[in-house]
């Protein structure tokens, strides 16, 4: 089974910048595209970024997403953080030969501190 | 602006059945496929189920395929799941979420709404 693996917590200071990685367990991760989900305690998920590093209108430009072949594992990056960015992030993707499976990350807890 | 609002949730005993409902607004409904995704308390997110534009296409994570059925209704701007022979397991906030034209994934998710089973 197609899995994707986040750390389980990171923690930076505000103003500084974080990257949250997702690796994908098989195949190649440039293959599908990768969703990024914010979810802040006790609230519904709202989408940061999408296909691979497209951000819904309304999220700054401060989160951004990348994909690193070579590892077979997508990223995650904000900059300039913020208090209110403290939440969980989840990475989201699918495997090529089942599509319509969406397959999430485990979460991944940011602290800003 | 667009929305989507979840309703239809509630306590239920093990063996039991509930039917979701999502109220689609502020877009084309019958032009995205739609999903409903899933948090147990204190876990992670899981896709549970999901449909194409015109109801011609379902798909079913493994662990409720033969007891939830999805469905929708354009002309009502709605999307349903039909939730039978219910399990413990399935307690959960569910998500109804609309599917990315290019990939599966989602852009717009709804506030969801709390299924507990329980006896």
């Amino acid at each position: 089974n197609f899995m994707l693996t986040q750390p389980h917590s990171v923690s930076e200071s505000p103003g500084k910048t974080v990257t949250i990685s997702c690796t994908g367990s098989s195949g190649s991760i440039a293959s599908s595209y990768v969703q990024w989900y914010q979810q802040r305690p006790g609230s519904a998920p709202t989408t940061v970024i999408y296909e691979d590093n497209q951000r819904p209108s309304g999220v700054p430009d401060r989160f951004s997403g990348s994909i690193d072949s070579s590892s077979n594992s997508a990223s995650l990056t904000i900059s300039g953080l913020k208090t209110e960015d403290e939440a969980d992030y989840y990475c989201q993707s699918y495997h090529i030969s089942n599509q319509e499976n969406w397959v999430f990350g485990g979460g991944t807890k940011l602290t800003v501190l | 602006e667009v929305q989507l609002v979840e309703s239809g949730g509630g306590v239920v005993r093990p063996g039991g059945s509930l039917r979701l409902s999502c109220a689609a607004s502020g877009f084309n409904f019958d032009d995205y496929g739609m999903s409903w995704v899933r948090q147990a308390p204190g876990k992670g997110l899981k896709w549970v189920s999901g449909i194409n534009w015109n109801g011609g296409s379902t798909t079913y994570a493994d662990s409720v395929k033969g007891r939830f059925t999805i469905s929708r209704d354009n002309a009502k701007n709605s999307l349903y799941l039909q939730m039978n022979s219910l399990r413990a397991e399935d307690t959960a906030s569910y998500y109804c979420a609309r599917r990315l034209e290019a990939a599966p994934g989602t852009d717009v998710w709804g506030k969801g709404t709390t299924v507990t089973v329980s006896s």
